[in-house]
């Protein structure tokens, strides 16, 4: 069954340093987003992706933040100057649709030291 | 942004009792999602509902589209330890931006 990787598990950074985590969404989907999940709370939306440009994004997604899909298969997000608020679980996903179901990767632990 | 509570906020049950959750939004959505979430691991996505009053299951799982389109349940029957974790429900206020409900962690007692 297809599924959503991301990679790495667990990044370890510096405040102030840039980290970029990388997501392989499902090979037919056309959607893309990532998530923040911050310990022991609810999952935020950061920005959805389609036809190579941002569809939506919250306002947790500020100027630090980017995404971009270098070649036809990876889907990444970059934090240029972490910042110690910025740890947390970020999840990829992926859909089909408008609308439609998202399929989740196992995220990526970022921690901001 | 768009708040979806969920209730209640936490539930230990005896396995093989039924389950149920609820998640309800000040606004309008078009589709609702319930994912199941694990510790240390991304959502899984459960059971989706696209139209008002949509009724569906999944095995043990099943979940109702609310009339008003403000809300969504979610049922489980004959509870097993493997259903621990987390479930949200999850809906797109507009089309690409999608909100999580505030979760409902379910602890099954063997």
């Amino acid at each position: 069954e297809p599924e959503v990787t991301q990679t790495p598990s667990h990044q370890v950074t510096q405040m102030g340093q840039e980290v970029i985590l990388r997501c392989v969404p499902i090979s037919n989907h056309l959607y893309f987003y990532w998530y923040r999940q911050i310990l022991g709370q609810k999952v935020e939306f950061l920005v959805s992706f389609y036809n190579n440009e941002i569809s939506e994004k919250s306002e947790i997604f500020d100027d630090q933040f980017s995404v971009e899909r270098p070649d036809g298969s990876n889907f990444t997000l970059k934090i240029r100057s972490t910042k110690l608020e910025d740890s947390a679980m970020y999840f990829c996903a992926s859909g089909a649709g408008t609308y439609n179901e998202q399929f989740f990767g196992p995220g990526t632990r970022l921690t901001v030291l | 942004g768009q708040q979806l509570n969920q209730s209640p906020q936490s539930m230990f049950i005896q396995e093989g009792e039924d389950v149920s959750m609820n998640c309800t939004s000040s606004s309008i959505f078009n589709t609702w999602l319930w994912y199941k979430q694990e510790p240390g691991e991304g959502p899984v996505l459960l059971i989706a509902l696209y139209k008002a009053g949509e009724l569906t299951s999944n095995g043990r799982l099943t979940a109702q589209f609310g009339i008003t389109r403000k809300d969504s349940f979610l049922n489980i029957s004959a509870s097993i330890p493997s259903d621990v974790g987390i479930y949200f429900c999850a809906g797109p206020y507009t089309g690409n931006q999608f909100y999580f409900g505030t979760g409902t962690s379910l602890t099954v007692i063997p």
